[in-house]
């Protein structure tokens, strides 16, 4: 079945600061998003890719559809405190009846006064 | 406008019994997918409807089952429960079976419990 490898695991970083994450995938997606979980809440959608090689920006966040079509990364600029929880990022195959999500194993983000 | 409306909340059940759990979605919303989400890792598909129709199903057990209403609310039933299915069961709501029209609606979930 389909993996997505998501990266890092775990981030550390200060108040202010820009963050990085990414995900990979053994199979070719028709669409990427990306997604934010607090505790005992649902996913909360932040960024939809539909095209390859699509960048599209939502305030600080901004994420690409990678041109393989096997990838993508989502880029947080100058953090804040409320930033903090995790980040998955979740494909839809191009093919099947069902158009179900594959997520990633998440990232937990901790921003640092 | 109402989100995803997911309900208990929370839940306590004893291996071997069953338990349904119930989603309604986003009005005007006609599909409705649903999620297993144990703790420390991302979401799995279980199973999507759209138009009460099963779409979908994901890699379970036959003791899941679920079903979409002429309203498109939605009920996921677990039988035979087992220490395993201890998890955040959350509902999807979409306008149409991709994830087109800003992707899936995500609910709060139902946390279960199985002692």
């Amino acid at each position: 079945g389909q993996q997505l490898n998501q990266s890092p695991q775990s981030m550390f970083i200060q108040e202010g600061e820009d963050v990085s994450m990414n995900c990979t995938s053994s199979s070719i997606f028709n669409t990427w998003l990306w997604y934010k979980q607090d505790p005992g809440e649902g996913p909360v959608l932040l960024i939809a890719l539909y095209k390859a090689g699509e960048l599209t920006s939502n305030g600080r966040l901004t994420a690409q559809f990678g041109i393989t079509r096997k990838d993508s990364f989502l880029n947080i600029s100058a953090s804040i405190p409320s930033d903090v929880g995790i980040y998955f990022c979740a494909g839809q195959p191009t093919s099947g009846s069902a158009r179900q999500l594959t997520f990633g194993s998440g990232t937990q983000l901790t921003v640092l006064p | 406008d109402a989100g995803v409306t997911q309900s208990p909340t929370h839940l306590i059940k004893t291996r071997g019994q069953h338990v349904t759990l119930r989603c309604s979605p986003i009005s005007g919303h006609k599909s409705v997918s649903w999620y297993q989400q144990v703790l420390g890792q991302g979401p799995q598909f279980i199973f999507q409807y759209y138009e009460k129709e099963e779409r979908g199903r994901g890699n379970f057990p036959d003791r899941f089952s679920a079903r979409q209403f002429p309203n498109y609310s939605s009920e996921l039933n677990v039988n035979a429960l087992l220490l395993g299915d201890s998890a955040l069961y959350l509902c999807a709501s979409s306008f149409g079976p991709g994830a087109a029209n800003y992707g899936y609606t995500f609910g709060s979930g139902t946390r279960l419990t199985v002692v």
